[in-house]
């Protein structure tokens, strides 16, 4: 099994809907993280949580919040959807020690 | 702040040919230094690390990198490409206690046979 799953993995919605895209891990790692990836633009960071308690904004917070509901769950939320948030959503995860993160499979998100 | 530079957005190999991936940083302090493989449809899986000690790095399916601080550069290489190898390449820094890493926007591989 993965050690970062994603759900869904694909998605398309109305622009104004409400969306939750939803991240678990098996590694037990205490990082979480939030990316969004768009052609030519690499991976940018939209939300980032150290451990339960501490949730932090990356640089493309706007527009998205997140829950923290456990050590293996991260999810992030899109409170009303807009089209230029049509994107490739990753999840990733980090122990405390070490810098490398892992990443789930992603989720394709289409806002019409 | 933190960045990454990829120069190349697009490199086209023939399979069996060598490979080069340029890679520029910017850090204030000894940078963390990785490179990610993104297969067509996938999520982002590491190829290599460089954190300390030894300047080339060994990775993954035959990868290397060469950690280069005169020049603030982690370029990645393969000696003979093979047409799995065809994916989009980034490259990324961190470092310091937020454990944040900066992405480059990425090197689309294309392997021709």
């Amino acid at each position: 099994d993965a050690d970062v799953t994603q759900t869904p993995r694909n998605r398309i919605t109305k622009t104004g809907k409400r969306i939750m895209l939803e991240c678990s891990q098996t590694k037990g790692h205490d990082r979480m993280y939030w990316y969004r990836q768009d052609p030519g633009l690499g991976l940018r960071l939209i939300y980032y949580s150290f451990d339960v308690k501490d949730i932090n904004k990356g640089e493309i917070s706007d527009g998205y919040s997140v829950s923290r509901q456990a050590q293996a769950k991260f999810s992030l939320s899109l409170e009303s959807a807009i089209p230029n948030q049509t994107a490739l959503y990753f999840c990733a995860t980090s122990d405390g020690t070490r810098y490398e993160q892992y990443f789930g499979p992603g989720t394709r998100l289409t806002v019409t | 702040a933190q960045s990454v530079t990829q120069p190349d957005i697009h490199i086209t190999v023939s399979e069996g040919a060598s490979l080069e991936l340029r890679c520029n940083y910017s850090y204030g302090a000894t940078p963390y230094l990785f490179w990610y493989v993104q297969s067509p449809g996938q999520g982002l899986q590491l190829l290599l690390k460089y954190f300390s000690g030894d300047t080339l790095v060994q990775g993954i399916k035959g990868f290397e990198a060469e950690f280069k601080r005169s020049q603030s550069s982690f370029n990645l290489r393969k000696p003979s490409v093979h047409w799995s190898d065809a994916a989009e390449y980034f490259c990324a820094v961190g470092g310091g206690s937020n454990y944040k890493l900066t992405f480059g926007k990425g090197t689309l591989l294309t392997v021709n046979p």
